[in-house]
């Protein structure tokens, strides 16, 4: 089982929605990723947030909006989304993200999403 | 540039031993990491080494680093159907928050 939780595990929702994802961890960690996936392809950097703060925005486009209410928890609100959004969101988390001192990510089951 | 490369697929008899190789450019990795990847599913960490170690065994899985060619591979041991699945190398680098730069991943094949 995974200490990284995602919800939902599915969403579909058509181009004029508005969705959030939810990420939780109980790991004590201070940083936080979203990242997309297409299918058998390498998980692509969206958004770092560390200590709460966000530290990196990988020119994500602005229909892609993250939060993190606190250290637990990650949001990535949705908004206006194009088909080629389709894709697999994994949240990921690590104690620290600085220096020599990296250190590993810790992947949830990801959302699989879908739009119309 | 930072670039980590691995071939794209390995098939392999049960019970033979896998080994999944990658190449990475940047001398200023910290971590190398391996993470397994089923259908459907996240990514699960398998294991990880820091760049100045040459190799590390937990069960059925060594990782061997040779920094001087910039060389990182994974071997499983007695390989199961159970460990068909997709294999991402990926290194972290001094001072970039965090970020990790995956391979394009290894499709592991695993025949009875």
């Amino acid at each position: 089982d995974t200490e990284v939780t995602q919800t939902p595990k599915h969403l579909v929702m058509g181009m004029t929605n508005k969705k959030s994802l939810k990420c939780e961890q109980h790991m004590g960690h201070r940083a936080m990723y979203w990242y997309k996936q297409k299918a058998k392809k390498p998980p692509e950097l969206m958004f770092v947030y560390s200590y709460e703060k966000l530290s990196i925005n990988e020119s994500v486009p602005s229909r892609f909006s993250p939060e993190c209410p606190n250290s637990s928890l990650l949001n990535l609100h949705l908004h206006a989304l194009q088909p080629e959004d389709s894709a697999l969101y994994l949240c990921a988390s690590s104690q620290g993200v600085g220096g020599a001192g990296n250190q590993p990510q810790h992947f949830g089951d990801g959302t699989r999403l879908s739009i119309l | 540039g930072e670039d980590v490369e691995q071939s794209l697929f390995l098939s392999v008899r049960e019970g033979d031993s896998s080994v999944i190789n990658c190449t990475y450019t940047d001398s200023s990795s910290t971590y190398l990491y391996w993470y397994k990847q089923e259908p459907g599913a996240g990514l699960q960490l398998l294991t990880y080494i820091f760049s100045n170690m040459d190799m590390k065994q937990d069960q059925r899985l060594t990782v061997l680093l040779n920094k001087k060619d910039k060389h990182l591979s994974l071997r499983i041991a007695d390989t199961q159907t159970g460990d068909s699945a997709i294999y991402f190398c990926a290194e972290s680098l001094y001072n970039q928050g965090g970020k990790l730069i995956f391979g394009q991943g290894t499709e592991l094949s695993v025949k009875p």
